[in-house]
């Protein structure tokens, strides 16, 4: 089945502790995007990536690490540096940038 | 700065009412606008418009846009408890390299 897989759905975390989120689609599509949400405040653009080996920051980039090697793949890292990182987390991709976005599935990372 | 804006944030109704919900925006060079549906986890998409005051359809729910106005509506008939969500608008920037969503609208529909 074609989609994107967010991993893992439900995390838990130290605070000071660096983690990573996995996202991978294998929709052959060229963009791929980074999403927090929290309540109230709809989804903002942490990272996107419009092709493999080049990202830029979106809105809220501080605190955050992406890496695109591959075109399936679109790691995020949540560093030590994010002062407020508990929230849900939602990677997208397009076709192209610009394009209908579609969702994974979400993964919720609480840091206590 | 891309700004989108819904209304109202939140709406509780009746089975069998009908909603309206509201997007307006602000973007250089417009180029669409964007709906989606949140339920549990990732949102889902519905309609995509590009043109101003052609209605896209789907079921029962409707959508239009009026680029002279800056706003989108997105209408639901005979509301059912399965349409309890928050819908989300969304606009692509300038260069059409990312989103802006608004806040959303919370739906809940009552038995």
């Amino acid at each position: 089945d074609g989609g994107i897989t967010q991993s893992p759905k439900y995390l838990f975390r130290k605070e000071g502790q660096n983690v990573t989120l996995s996202c991978e689609q294998n929709l052959n599509h060229d963009a791929m995007y980074w999403y927090r949400q929290d309540p109230g405040q709809g989804l903002r653009l942490i990272y996107y990536s419009q092709i493999v080996n080049d990202f830029q920051k979106g809105d809220i980039a501080e605190g955050y690490s992406v890496s695109r090697e591959k075109k399936e793949s679109f790691p995020l890292t949540v560093t030590s540096a994010q002062k407020n990182p508990t929230a849900f987390y939602l990677c997208a991709s397009s076709i192209f940038s610009g394009n209908t976005i579609y969702f994974g599935e979400g993964s919720w990372l609480t840091v206590v | 700065e891309d700004k989108v804006v819904q209304s109202p944030l939140s709406l509780v109704v009746h089975e069998g009412d009908t909603v309206t919900l509201n997007c307006s925006y602000e973007v250089t060079n417009f180029r669409s606008l964007l709906w989606y549906k949140q339920e549990k986890k990732a949102p889902t998409f519905l309609f995509m418009l590009t043109s101003s005051g052609i209605e896209k359809k789907s079921g029962r729910l409707s959508s239009i846009l009026d680029k002279k106005e800056l706003f989108s509506i997105l209408n639901i008939t005979a509301t059912q408890t399965g349409d309890s969500a928050v819908y989300l608008c969304a606009v692509p920037n300038f260069g059409n390299e990312k989103l802006t969503f608004g806040t959303g609208t919370r739906l809940t529909i009552i038995p």
